[in-house]
């Protein structure tokens, strides 16, 4: 079984920076690209960046380009995004998602970012 | 590329046959998605490569289209379908989703 499980989230202030992690299991998770997709509470999907599974093709979406980076490592099955100079408008549910020619086929149960003073 | 719905919402019947329309503002091939989400759930995949079903999703749900325009059509609306749908396109980074489209009981 497909397992994602992040974790990072949290209340954090504005203009500081936070790492999000996810976990996965129960695929060869070297196999795939890796996405982050990100839902404001009452709001729409937005996705916020992917990487394939040698981190050699990256993506962001302009809404986060400069302020975000994803990564990962294979070897402890794990992706990251690091959230550098957090606003208001960032927060949101944060998922990962496991690639399927481009589109999200298992996802996780999210985490929570809030950016508030 | 932007991606829009139509309609934003609408009200069926159990039994009702739904179509939901998505456009996308420049030809994306057939690398459209159509996602379900429930309140407090993540997203579920319901349709890939534009009509392509998800291992697990019931025949019910059918999806269409190429280049600009696509459609997700649910045969036969069922208790469990009330949710909102969104569409996907993953033809070039920046990937984008489409605003949405709720679907509640009448």
């Amino acid at each position: 079984e497909v397992l994602l499980v992040e974790s990072g989230g949290g209340l954090v202030q504005p203009g500081r920076s936070l790492r999000l992690s996810c976990v996965a299991s129960g695929f060869s998770f070297d196999d795939y690209a890796m996405h982050w997709v990100r839902q404001a509470p009452g709001k729409g999907l937005e996705w916020v960046s992917g990487i394939n599974w040698n981190s050699r093709g990256i993506g962001y979406a302009d809404s986060v380009k400069g302020r975000f980076t994803i990564s990962r490592d294979n070897a402890k099955n794990s992706l990251y995004l690091q959230i550098n100079s957090l606003r208001a408008e960032d927060t949101a549910f944060y998922y990962c998602a496991k690639d399927k020619a481009g589109t999200f086929d298992h996802w996780g149960q999210g985490t929570l970012v809030t950016v508030s003073s | 590329i932007q991606l829009t719905q139509s309609p934003s919402s609408l009200s069926a019947s159990v039994g009702d046959r739904v179509t939901i329309t998505c456009r996308a503002s420049q030809g994306i091939d057939n690398y459209l998605a159509w996602f379900q989400q429930k309140p407090g759930k993540a997203p579920k995949l319901l349709i890939y490569a534009a009509s392509t079903l998800q291992s697990g999703v019931p025949s019910s749900f059918s999806g269409s289209g190429s280049g600009t325009d696509f459609t997700l059509t649910i045969s036969s609306l069922q208790p469990e379908d009330f949710a909102t749908y969104y569409c996907q396109q993953y033809n070039s980074y920046p990937f984008t989703f489409g605003p949405g489209t709720k679907v509640d009981i009448k």
